[in-house]
């Protein structure tokens, strides 16, 4: 296994286009994260599933986003209507559901987005 | 609302030396707490943890302690390597439906050779 995987790494897209990211989490993992992180700062949580429900979805995650993960394996965050603000890397993590607190998220190397 | 806090942006450190990045935080239900290493196009990369009932994790070169009472996190490299040199990120987590991480904005160690 080769850990988790984004396609693409790189996007540059002019503002008001659609964008899709994609996301392969660990074979094993049941669990899946989207973060946004930002010049200067840490990652950003924007939603979460479990499987194939989606559990969670950060204030961040305006109506313009949208994310999916239709049979529990690979994901896809999509952006509509892109802005210059949603210029940022998109990291996905996923983590195998465990007893207890300690559950570590592995990260796949990200997204960039920069909208032109 | 920054729960979690890394207040030193940068730090340099001598190739052999003792690094020591710090982290505060103001949640005191957070139960679980990593470490980060994040090389520059890349994806964090986990390093260590440690959870809420403990004081001190150790893993190789890496150790982690956990001060409940102040509310505050150090990570320990020993000794210090040029390949070392990386954005390191603290995060908390709270199990509150979901086990969602919340970052600190980083500390950029450069460790000279």
């Amino acid at each position: 296994d080769t850990g988790v995987s984004q396609d693409p790494r790189h996007k540059i897209t002019k503002r008001g286009q659609n964008v899709t990211f994609r996301c392969d989490p660990i074979s094993e993992h049941n669990r899946l994260y989207w973060y946004r992180q930002t010049l200067g700062q840490g990652p950003e949580f924007l939603t979460y599933f479990q499987n194939e429900a989606q559990l969670e979805k950060s204030r961040l995650l305006s109506d313009r986003f949208s994310a999916e993960r239709p049979k529990g394996s690979f994901s896809t965050l999509e952006i509509q209507r892109t802005e210059q603000g949603d210029s940022a890397m998109y990291l996905c993590a996923s983590s195998l559901a465990v007893t207890g607190p300690q559950e570590t998220q592995y990260f796949g190397p990200g997204t960039r987005l920069l909208v032109l | 609302d920054q729960q979690v806090k890394q207040n030193s942006p940068s730090l340099s450190v001598q190739e052999g030396r003792i690094s020591i990045l710090n982290c505060d935080y103001t949640n005191s239900m957070f139960d679980y707490f990593l470490w980060y290493k994040k090389y520059p196009a890349e994806g964090p990369t986990f390093l260590i943890s440690i959870s809420s009932i403990k004081d001190k994790n150790e893993d190789g070169r890496f150790t982690v302690f956990l001060n409940k009472s102040a509310k505050h996190l150090s990570l320990h490299i020993v000794p210090s390597q040029p390949g070392d040199s990386a954005v390191y990120f603290c995060a908390a987590s709270l199990f509150s439906g979901t086990y969602k991480y919340i970052f600190g904005t980083g500390t950029r160690l450069k460790v000279l050779a």
